[in-house]
């Protein structure tokens, strides 16, 4: 089993639908949760940044993490044809920040 | 900045054929990492290194498979011999070690494809 799994998708959605991406985890040493968002041909760049558990909202991108419940989301309010992407989570143990795992990806197609 | 840079963006190559990946990462960041990603297996890490020293090779999937950094602004992935499994999205990637977030940053990677 791996330590983190995402929702495979793929999502297609109209324009101005809420998004709701998610994952689950099986480390619970994991402590910093990220999702990265990459085009087609690109690399990933990160969209959002959590530490420990809680809500982080950016603009239309809110991030979740439940940690009792091991699960993290990722919601796109008013969806654009701009956020079509695949969005991948990442997690990181507290001890080492930078060694990431990275879910599958889920991609996402919003249609105008 | 100029990113992080791989090359090359694309390599088409014979079973049997050594590749060489390279990569540049961002001035000033200490460690690089090396993904794959497939569409089977998703992003997988590789290596990674630490102030050019490489502190996790577990991913690496087999001896066909190595890694160098022998300064700060350079590293290779060597494939020897290559095989068609070994056809993937090659990342590199680089951070900066004592950042509160532990964000990476990817470069655009580089295509392989073993015929």
């Amino acid at each position: 089993q791996k330590e983190v799994e995402q929702d495979p998708g793929p999502l297609s959605v109209p324009e101005g639908a809420i998004v709701s991406l998610n994952c689950t985890y099986s480390n619970s040493a994991f402590q910093y949760f990220m999702w990265y968002r990459q085009y087609s041909r690109k690399g990933p760049e990160l969209l959002m940044y959590t530490y420990s558990s809680g809500n982080k909202e950016d603009g239309r991108f809110t991030a979740q993490v439940d940690k009792s419940s091991k699960y993290i989301s990722l919601f796109i309010r008013d969806s654009q044809p701009s956020d079509s992407a695949t969005y991948l989570c990442a997690m990181s143990p507290r001890t080492n920040a930078g060694k990431s795992t990275f879910g599958d990806g889920t991609t996402l197609t919003v249609k105008p | 900045d100029a990113g992080v840079i791989q090359s090359p963006r694309h390599e088409v190559t014979e079973m049997g054929q050594e590749v060489t990946l390279r990569c540049k990462p961002i001035s000033g960041h200490n460690s690089l990492f090396w993904y794959r990603q497939t569409m089977m297996r998703g992003l997988e890490l590789l290596i990674y290194f630490n102030n050019n020293v490489p502190i996790d090779d577990s991913g690496m999937p087999e001896d066909r498979f190595s890694a160098k950094m022998p300064n700060a602004s350079f590293s290779t992935l060597k494939i020897q011999p290559s095989e068609p499994r070994d056809s993937a999205v090659y990342f590199c990637a680089s951070s900066f070690v004592r950042s509160n977030t532990g964000e990476l940053f990817f470069g655009e990677g580089s295509r392989l494809t073993v015929l």
